[in-house]
């Protein structure tokens, strides 16, 4: 079975350019959840997708990021216009739907962005 | 909102002696799960405690989830070369609430 995939694994723009992020979950998922790491701090949640259907977007830093994921299966995360602080690894992670008490995500490989 | 603390940030060892991360919260952690990270890698999960208390072991890691449910630890012992990366705990609350509250992680080197 085929993991968590994430495009591009590598990423440098500039300042105020706009990127792009895809993630691809396994198949069946119906959760599927960005989270972000900057250098040297924790992992942080951004938002969380049941489905095509934003659940918990609580997450999301401001306005320039834009989550969707139409149709239910692959998402794409947007920062328009980038800033230096976006830079960061971003991970994707899905779990399929299952008990309200247990939930393990397997997360994609990430997606390393550099904003210059 | 809730805060996962996590020491220590970094830690190394000589191979076959122990090590142990800990995790502490403010407030009642609802779940606890382990994540491991291999440099270059991406999070894998590990497990996860729930009862206040609950103790688990996986071959030579042990997990221990606090009797006031505001603290965990993981526990390596022997460690080897393959134990190399970082180690995440994360609160998960469960309910409607699916999103993983991070601590910041212990980087473990092991000095073959």
């Amino acid at each position: 079975e085929a993991g968590v995939t994430q495009f591009p694994s590598h990423s440098v723009i500039e300042k105020g350019q706009t990127v792009t992020l895809r993630c691809d979950p396994i198949s069946g998922h119906d959760n599927l959840y960005w989270y972000r790491r900057v250098m040297g701090k924790e992992i942080k949640f951004l938002l969380h997708f049941v489905k095509e259907s934003k659940q918990d977007e609580s997450g999301m830093p401001n306005n320039r990021f834009l989550a969707e994921r139409t149709g239910g299966t692959y998402s794409t995360l947007k920062v328009q216009p980038a800033e230096l602080e976006d830079s960061g690894v971003y991970f994707c992670a899905s779990s399929p739907q299952g008990s309200l008490h247990y939930n393990e995500q397997f997360f994609g490989p990430g997606t390393r962005l550099t904003v210059l | 909102g809730q805060q996962v603390m996590q020491i220590p940030q970094y830690q190394h060892v000589q191979e076959g002696e122990d090590f142990t991360t800990y995790c502490n919260s403010s407030t009642t952690l609802s779940n606890i799960q382990w994540y491991k990270q291999r440099p270059g890698g991406h999070p894998v999960f590990l497990i996860q405690l729930v009862k206040s208390g609950e103790v688990k072991k996986q071959k030579r890691l042990t997990f221990q989830f606090g009797e006031a449910k505001k603290n965990s630890s993981l526990h390596i012992t022997a460690t080897q070369t393959t134990d190399v990366g970082t180690y995440f705990c994360a609160d998960f609350s469960g309910g409607s609430n699916y999103k993983l509250t991070f601590g910041k992680g212990t980087l473990l080197t092991v000095n073959p």
